[in-house]
C-alpha cells in the first residue's frame, strides 16, 4: 500500500521564486485534489481533477497558482512569484468516491 | 459567513466520557457530510461520513445529521487519550468535487 506521496516534504524559498510540488495519488484513484492548510485552519480547497480533467478550481488558481495532471496520473502544483502569504502546508489527496479523501503527508512551504 | 462552522475549542473531555462536537453549514443543498481527524503535525484522515438524516454509528463514533437545521454532529463515546486531535467537519455542497472543511475542533482527552 503506497498511499499518496508528495514531494518535496519541505521547501524553503525566497520571495519571488517559483516552486513546484508533485503528488502521486493512490494508483486506482481517479480523483485528485489540492488543498492548502495554515495553522489553526481547516484545509482550503485549491483544485480538483477527475482523471486528467481539471473540473473545479479556487479563484486562487487564476493567477500565480497553476496545477496540472497530465495523463491522469501524478499532478503538479506550481506557485509563481511566491509571496510570504503563500507559506502553508500544501496537501494532496486522492479518492475513488467524492468526499472520501486520502491525504498525503503534505509539502510544507516556507517563503522568506 | 463561513460555509462550514465549528467551535475551535479546545474541548476538554475526561477519559471515558462522551465528547460532543458540532458543525453547521450554510449551503442548504449539501448532500454529503464527513468527519476527519487530524493529529498534530499529521494529515487529515477520514473517520466517518453520513448522507441521511438521523444517526450513524461506527464503533465508538456516532454521526448525527439534521438537514432541516443544517447541523451535523459527532459523538465520541468512552473517550481515550488517543482521541486527542482536531476533528474537521467537511461538507460536499454538490454531488461531486469540492469538499469544504471547517476550521476544526480541538479535543483534549485528559486521563
Amino acid at each position: 500500500d503506497t498511499g499518496v506521496s508528495q514531494d518535496p516534504r519541505h521547501k524553503i524559498t525566497k520571495r519571488g521564486q517559483n516552486v513546484t510540488f508533485r503528488c502521486d495519488p493512490i494508483s486506482e484513484h481517479n480523483r485528485l485534489y489540492w488543498y492548502r492548510q495554515t495553522l489553526g485552519q481547516g484545509p482550503e480547497f485549491l483544485t480538483y481533477f477527475q482523471n486528467e480533467a481539471q473540473l473545479e478550481k479556487s479563484r486562487l488558481l487564476s493567477d500565480r497558482f497553476s496545477a496540472e495532471r497530465p495523463k491522469g496520473s501524478f499532478s503538479t502544483l506550481e506557485i509563481q512569484r511566491t509571496e510570504q502569504g503563500d507559506s502553508a502546508m500544501y496537501l494532496c489527496a486522492s479518492s475513488l468516491e467524492d468526499g472520501e479523501l486520502f491525504f498525503g503527508e503534505g509539502s510544507r512551504l516556507t517563503v522568506l | 459567513q463561513k460555509e462550514v462552522e465549528q467551535n475551535s475549542g479546545p474541548l476538554s473531555v475526561p477519559e471515558g466520557a462522551i465528547a460532543s462536537l458540532n458543525c453547521t453549514y450554510s449551503d442548504r443543498g449539501s448532500q454529503s457530510f464527513f468527519w476527519y481527524r487530524q493529529y498534530s503535525g499529521k494529515s487529515p484522515e477520514l473517520i466517518m461520513f453520513i448522507y441521511s438524516n438521523g444517526d450513524k454509528e461506527d464503533g465508538r463514533f456516532t454521526a448525527q445529521l439534521n438537514k432541516a437545521s443544517q447541523y451535523v454532529s459527532l459523538l465520541i463515546r468512552d473517550s481515550q487519550p488517543s482521541d486527542s486531535a482536531t476533528y474537521l467537519c467537511a461538507v460536499l455542497p454538490d454531488s461531486w468535487g469540492k469538499l469544504q472543511f471547517g476550521a476544526g475542533t480541538q479535543v483534549v482527552v485528559t486521563p
